[in-house]
């Protein structure tokens, strides 16, 4: 079954701290991988996508990383903001030539000053 | 910047009511993409459209419809409103292909 995990559920850090957040799969065939960040009523937006070849990716403070042979993924957020705070959720797309896209369920992360 | 614009961002419907989301989008986008989100469920795809006219079902497509006259706007229509269609909706659009997908702000509807 296509399927993808997101961990932890939430997060709460401190302003200024590092954190990671995980997203395992079991898509295939395997198209790409993104991450969105979903402030708080409103729709999501784009941080980062990845193909199969790709194993990193970085936007600002966001740096994400891909596994394809263990389908893992996950997102390192440096120095976190008290703007980070928001759902992160990790999308992975099939490769079927059709619009196969499965979403996570997110990760809630708070960040407080 | 690429913009998508839902019609609500806050709707309230009765049960039983025909009820229209209204999304534009301003980009030339081929494809467009209805959603609904909920807790612990992540968002799942009901609809989708790759042209003019042209739509196909999604994951979830049970009780909604979808019309796309113009290639700038796609609608949802919940042809009877139910309580188990209280959601978060949101509508995406994208280029050909596995570009990247641009949301609108989102609808929270309830239905009462």
């Amino acid at each position: 079954k296509n399927q993808v995990e997101q961990s932890p559920q939430s997060l709460i850090i401190l302003e200024g701290k590092n954190c990671t957040l995980q997203c395992n799969y079991t898509v295939s065939p395997f198209s790409n991988l993104r991450w969105y960040k979903q402030d708080t009523g409103r729709g999501p937006v784009s941080l980062t996508i990845m193909t199969f070849s790709e194993n990193t990716k970085s936007n600002g403070r966001y740096t994400a990383t891909l596994d394809a042979d263990t389908k893992q993924s996950s997102l390192h957020i440096t120095a976190s903001q008290l703007s980070d705070s928001a759902s992160y959720i990790c999308v992975v797309s099939r490769n079927t030539g059709g619009f196969k896209t499965i979403f996570g369920a997110g990760t809630r992360l708070f960040v407080k000053a | 910047d690429v913009k998508v614009t839902q019609s609500s961002r806050y709707l309230v419907k009765r049960t039983g009511e025909k009820v229209f989301l209204e999304c534009v989008q301003d980009m030339d986008h081929e494809n467009m993409f209805w959603y609904r989100q909920d807790p612990g469920l992540g968002l799942r795809l009901i609809y989708f459209s790759y042209d003019v006219k042209m739509k196909e079902k999604g994951d979830i497509p049970e009780g909604y419809s979808v019309s796309r006259e113009k290639k700038e706007r796609f609608s949802l229509i919940l042809e009877s409103a139910s309580t188990n269609q209280t959601s978060m909706y949101l509508c995406a659009s994208s280029r050909g292909g596995y570009t990247e997908a641009f949301f609108g702000q989102g609808t929270r509807l309830t239905v009462v």
